[in-house]
């Protein structure tokens, strides 16, 4: 039972364009969501998170957008780079702002071309 | 380096053996996380700990898999006799209090 969605495994976006990445789930406990990129051979690397109270956060190129009817949430990435080519995890918590216990979903490989 | 730190890096073992990861998380930190994560798949939790208390096991850690944090510092995870079923990477990560969790490079692990 795959709690978090990520329904594009790949996505293939122009330097400077903007990369959009699409998380769902499905269970109505999770309040906390988070975005973990990571490149081959390393661990997770956090990029930004959002509670529930909030539809969007915001840091830098990056902004997190959360639909909390439609159970949905969006990485943007502006201007995408060729350095954010990597695969990008959408992860959730049960616990109100705590990141402990995640559940990710399966990742999006984005690669950015020139 | 303060990040999280795992060892080894590899580890490649027989079938039936007996491994044990070591992890020592950034410093301040008084969370503890285990998970495992197999090719295609993301991260799946093992185990959590809060300082030296193990507070959540998931059905995913076998009786033949242990982690301890004794002293509420580094954390080792052993799996015994090992199978191929458990070639995986296992990752470590921490966080402090109610903020976000850090990953270490995790540790790969081969049963041939």
């Amino acid at each position: 039972d795959q709690q978090v969605k990520q329904n594009s495994p790949s996505l293939s976006v122009q330097e400077g364009r903007i990369s959009i990445l699409n998380c769902d789930y499905t269970n109505s406990m999770f309040d906390y969501f988070l975005w973990y990129k990571k490149y081959p051979a390393e661990g997770p690397t956090f990029l930004i998170s959002i509670s529930s109270i909030k539809d969007k956060n915001e840091d830098g190129r990056f902004t997190v957008f959360l639909n909390k009817s439609a159970k949905h949430l969006s990485l943007h990435i502006v201007p995408s780079q060729p350095g954010d080519s990597a695969v990008y995890f959408c992860a959730a918590s049960g616990a109100t702002g705590t990141a402990s216990k995640l559940t990710f979903g399966t990742g999006t490989r984005l690669q950015v071309t020139l | 380096d303060t990040g999280v730190s795992q060892d080894p890096r590899h580890k490649i073992t027989k079938r039936g053996q007996n491994v044990t990861f070591r992890c020592d998380p950034i410093s301040e930190h008084n969370r503890l996380y285990w998970y495992r994560q197999t090719l295609g798949q993301g991260p799946e939790f093992l185990t959590y700990f809060q300082n030296e208390a193990q507070l959540e096991k998931s059905r995913l850690l076998s009786d033949r898999f242990s982690a301890e944090r004794p002293k509420g510092s580094f954390s080792t995870l052993e799996i015994q006799r090992t199978e191929q079923g458990d070639s995986a990477m296992y990752l470590c990560a921490s966080s402090r209090h109610e903020t976000e969790a850090f990953f270490g490079q995790g540790t790969r692990l081969t049963v041939v």
